[in-house]
C-alpha cells in the first residue's frame, strides 16, 4: 500500500481539463515536502512532468501544472489530448522516516 | 545530455545477491545524487535509497537497510546497487535515476531499468 493516495483512474474527453489528486499526511506533503509528478507509458521508464518548484522538463507542454494545499497536491492537465494517456504518479518526501514516497498511480484515459 | 545506462536483466535464486550497474554520462557527480527505485509487477514504485558520490554518503530506506549497498566509482562515473538475501518479493524492475543533494530536488532523469527475477 502506497504512502501517498491517488485514485486508480481518471478520464476526460479531448479538450477537457482533468485533475489528478495526491493525498498525503502531516509528515510528507503537509510538512512542506516538495511534490513531483511523473508519467509512465507501458514498458517504459517514468518521465518527470512537473517538479516541485513548477519546473517542466523540455518537451512537457504548459498544459500541465501542479498545485498543493495542506496535505494534498494535484496535477492539472488542460486541453486534454490523446497523447496524454498514461499512468501518473506523485512523489514526495516523508520527513518522519527520511524516505521518499510515491503515490500508487492514476491511469488517465482520454475518452 | 545526461544518460544513465543500466545493466542487463538478471535471474537469481532465492537467498542469493544481485548487483545492478548504472553507468552515467554527462552527470556531474559533484552536484547530484543517484537514486534507486524499484517497481514490482503490478505494483507501484518503491524508493530504495540514494548515494551522493561527492560526499560518499548514502541514505537507505529503512525497509532495505540491512541488505542493500550502494556504491559509486568516480573514475568510471558508475553507480552500483547490491541487494542480498533475495526472495521472490524482490522480483521487480530496478531503476537508477538522477536526483539532487537537496532532499526536495526532483528525480528528473531515469535509466531504462533492469529486470531482476528471483525464482528457484
Amino acid at each position: 500500500q502506497s504512502v501517498l493516495s491517488q485514485p486508480p483512474s481518471v478520464s476526460g474527453a479531448p479538450g477537457q481539463r482533468v485533475t489528478i489528486p495526491c493525498t498525503g499526511s502531516s509528515s510528507d506533503i503537509g510538512a512542506g515536502s516538495g511534490v513531483h509528478w511523473f508519467r509512465q507509458l507501458p514498458g517504459t521508464a517514468p518521465k518527470l512532468v512537473i517538479a516541485a518548484n513548477g519546473l517542466r522538463p523540455s518537451g512537457v507542454p504548459d498544459r500541465f501544472s501542479g498545485s498543493r494545499s495542506g496535505t494534498s497536491a494535484s496535477l492539472a492537465i488542460t486541453g486534454l489530448q490523446a497523447e496524454d494517456e498514461a499512468d501518473y504518479y506523485c512523489l514526495s518526501l516523508d520527513t518522519f522516516s527520511g524516505s521518499k514516497v510515491f503515490g500508487g498511480g492514476t491511469k488517465l484515459t482520454v475518452l | 545530455q545526461v544518460y544513465l545506462v543500466q545493466s542487463e536483466a538478471e535471474m537469481k535464486e532465492p537467498g542469493s545477491s544481485v548487483k545492478v550497474t548504472c553507468k552515467t554520462s554527462g552527470l556531474t557527480f559533484s552536484s547530484y545524487s543517484v537514486e534507486w527505485v524499484r517497481q514490482a509487477p503490478g505494483h507501484g514504485f518503491e524508493w530504495m535509497g540514494r548515494i551522493i558520490p561527492v560526499y560518499n554518503s548514502r541514505d537507505y530506506a529503512q525497509k532495505f537497510q540491512d541488505r542493500v549497498t550502494m556504491t559509486a566509482d568516480g573514475s568510471t562515473r558508475t553507480v552500483y546497487l547490491e541487494l542480498s538475501s533475495l526472495t521472490s518479493e524482490d522480483t521487480a524492475i530496478y531503476y537508477c535515476a538522477r536526483g539532487g543533494i537537496d532532499w526536495n530536488y526532483q528525480i528528473d532523469i531515469w535509466g531504462e531499468g533492469t529486470t531482476v527475477t528471483v525464482s528457484s
